[in-house]
């Protein structure tokens, strides 16, 4: 199957952390990519990692993968209020036509 | 920096005509992409394009849709008779071969059907 998951919505409070999670289906996914939207507009690649990685840290996101359980997560550590969006997660493959398959989306909102 | 550009940036028809959205890819990019996203809903990939031609393509890329590279440097997604439900933000994405498979991204043409 191709089902990307992702909980609909996460709220933080502004200098807290966020953690946004994702589980995916399809094994033979090679790259697992975050991407932010913000409303209205089109799709930031925020950071992404290979799966034979464990983890990636990139200044305030860190992105943590188990592949066994097939769950990905984004952590963005000390929350401002400028992250407000919506995070997606996508998979892809290294062959084939490497096509993402996107999750369903995460709607954060930072309380000030 | 490099990037995709659409245009329009806004497209409005009435339903069953005809619809062309047009994308420029990053110039030595061989892989594009079509995306759309329904409002509200996830991006859901419509069709791939390599090599001049369709790579794969989804459920949703019916026989309504056409894509074609015409002149080497516009990718443009023709829908022939639009309907009600096409109405998203259509993405244009391309790729090299990046070690990573980064795909970008276009800024979007959102289509409104009437």
């Amino acid at each position: 199957g191709e089902d990307v998951e992702q909980s609909l919505f996460l709220s933080v409070r502004e200098g807290d952390s966020s953690v946004i999670n994702c589980t995916y289906t399809d094994s033979s996914s090679t790259y697992l990519y975050w991407y932010k939207q913000e409303p209205g507009a089109g799709l930031q690649l925020l950071t992404y990692i290979f799966s034979n990685m464990d983890m990636k840290q990139d200044q305030r996101l860190t992105v943590l993968l188990n592949k066994k359980d097939k769950h990905l997560s984004l952590r963005i550590a000390d929350t401002q209020t400028g992250d407000s969006a919506i995070y997606f997660c996508a998979e892809s493959r290294t062959s084939g036509t490497y096509k993402y398959i996107f999750g369903t989306g995460t709607r954060l909102k930072v309380l000030a | 920096e490099p990037e995709v550009t659409q245009t329009p940036s806004h497209q409005v028809t009435q339903m069953g005509q005809e619809v062309i959205l047009r994308c420029v890819p990053i110039s030595n990019h061989l892989y594009f992409y079509w995306y759309r996203q329904i409002l509200g809903q996830k991006v859901e990939f419509l069709v791939s394009f390599y090599n001049n031609e369709i790579s794969e393509k989804s459920e949703i890329f019916d026989d309504q849709f056409s894509v074609e590279r015409p002149d080497g440097s516009n990718f443009t997604l023709k829908i022939r008779s639009t309907k009600l439900e096409d109405s998203a933000m259509y993405f244009c994405a391309t790729t090299g071969t990046g070690v990573y498979n980064e795909q970008f991204f276009g800024p979007g043409t959102r289509l409104t059907v009437l």
